[in-house]
Formats: structure tokens, C-alpha cells, sequence
């Protein structure tokens, strides 16, 4: 398989489920991203990793837990969210992490908390 | 933060109309890209710019990187229906590091 896969690509679940997203990329990538997508809004950064080090928190609830395990996986861990989080949430990878890197996109986890 | 103003928001056109996006910034960026993204995926890179001025191609698509540094724009030729979906410009502007900043798409809607 190539490229940026998310897994599941669908989630339902309760305000007081624990679920978590996985993302994995096949492209020998040094950097991943999760980002979070709503309508008709721009996407949202939410955290970067770098060489399985987290470089960047953009001031996001604690109900939302990165975990990257090894340069080729991506965590998000989701408990006790809010109807608002739901959304799609979008895993990209970049070659390195900085300037002038172009990121690939998985095909993103649809999200509904109810 | 940098803004990216994307425009149109939506266009419908008719299958075999060019069509014609933008995006534009108070900012200076130093890589722009541009993204489509169909329903129920995540956005696919289309075209990616890094120098001012620089023109690229890929099939019926051009992009261009604005000599200001400050815009971008994307043609598609001829369109198509499979052209149908929502086309993101994102950009890294040049005070921001490694964030990119992304426009709010152009949702293109293509009748046969």
C-alpha cells in the first residue's frame, strides 16, 4: 500500500467514549500532521510531529492526545469529546518538517460525536 | 495569523469551460500549493509552486505563483465532471516557519 492511510475512515461515538484514530504513511516521511476539518472553515492545524517528536500544540483541548510511536504512525486519542469536535480529521505527512515541504494528505476519519 | 482569501467560493460551469480560482494575501508567501479534495477523502496535491513568478502545468491544469508573492491562481482547461470537488490553495507564508495557512476551498461543480 502507498501513500497516507486513516483508519476507520467512519466513527460514531458518545460523549463519554475513549476511541482512537490511527494514521500510518508508506512514503519514508519524516513529519506527520493531524489536522481537524469543519465546513465551510479553513483546515485546522493541530499538532506536528517531527522525527517522533511533537513540534507544534496549537492550543488544543487535552481531549484530544497525539501519540506518534515511530516516524511511520500517528495517533490521535479522543475521550470524553464534545458534539462541536465533530468533523473530519485529516493525517498528512511531509518529507521533513520545514520550509518549502509539501505535505500528502490520508483520506480522513469522519467524526460524529453525539 | 496570515489570511488566505480564496475566491470564488463556488462555480458552476458547463462541461468544456475554463475555469479560473485565486487566492490572495496581505502576506508574502514563499511556497504556494494547490489541492483538490472529492467527498469523503482528504485533499490530493495538484501542483506545487516555489519561486515567484514560476508557471506550472500538470495535464489541463496551470498555476501560477504571483510576482508579488502575494497571489496565486489555478486554470483548469477544458473541465470535465470527474474535475468536480473542492480545490484548496494553501500557502507558507514567509514570516511563519513551517506552517502552511490554507484558503477555504472553491467548491467547482461541472454540469455535462
Amino acid at each position: 500500500e502507498t501513500g497516507v492511510t486513516q483508519t476507520p475512515r467512519h466513527l460514531v461515538m458518545g460523549m463519554t467514549n475513549k476511541k482512537s484514530l490511527k494514521c500510518e504513511q508508506h512514503l519514508g516521511h519524516n513529519a506527520m500532521y493531524w489536522y481537524k476539518q469543519s465546513a465551510k472553515k479553513p483546515l485546522e492545524l493541530m499538532f506536528v510531529y517531527s522525527l517522533e517528536e511533537r513540534v507544534e500544540n496549537n492550543s488544543v483541548p487535552s481531549r484530544f492526545s497525539p501519540e506518534c510511536p515511530n516516524s511511520s504512525h500517528l495517533f490521535l486519542h479522543l475521550h470524553t469529546l464534545q458534539p462541536e469536535d465533530s468533523a473530519l480529521y485529516l493525517c498528512a505527512s511531509s518529507q521533513d518538517y520545514g520550509a518549502g515541504v509539501t505535505q500528502y494528505f490520508g483520506p480522513g476519519t469522519r467524526l460524529t460525536v453525539l | 495569523g496570515q489570511q488566505l482569501n480564496q475566491s470564488p467560493q463556488s462555480m458552476f460551469i458547463q462541461e468544456g469551460e475554463d475555469v479560473s480560482m485565486n487566492c490572495t494575501s496581505s502576506s508574502i508567501f514563499n511556497t504556494w500549493l494547490w489541492y483538490k479534495q472529492e467527498p469523503g477523502e482528504g485533499p490530493v496535491l495538484l501542483i506545487a509552486l516555489y519561486k515567484a513568478g514560476e508557471l506550472t502545468s500538470n495535464g489541463r491544469l496551470t498555476a501560477q505563483f504571483g510576482i508579488t508573492r502575494k497571489d496565486s491562481f489555478l486554470n483548469i482547461s477544458a473541465s470535465i465532471p470527474s474535475d468536480v470537488g473542492i480545490y484548496f490553495c494553501a500557502g507558507l507564508p514567509e514570516t511563519s516557519g513551517s506552517r502552511l495557512t490554507f484558503g477555504e476551498g472553491t467548491q467547482l461543480t461541472v454540469n455535462p
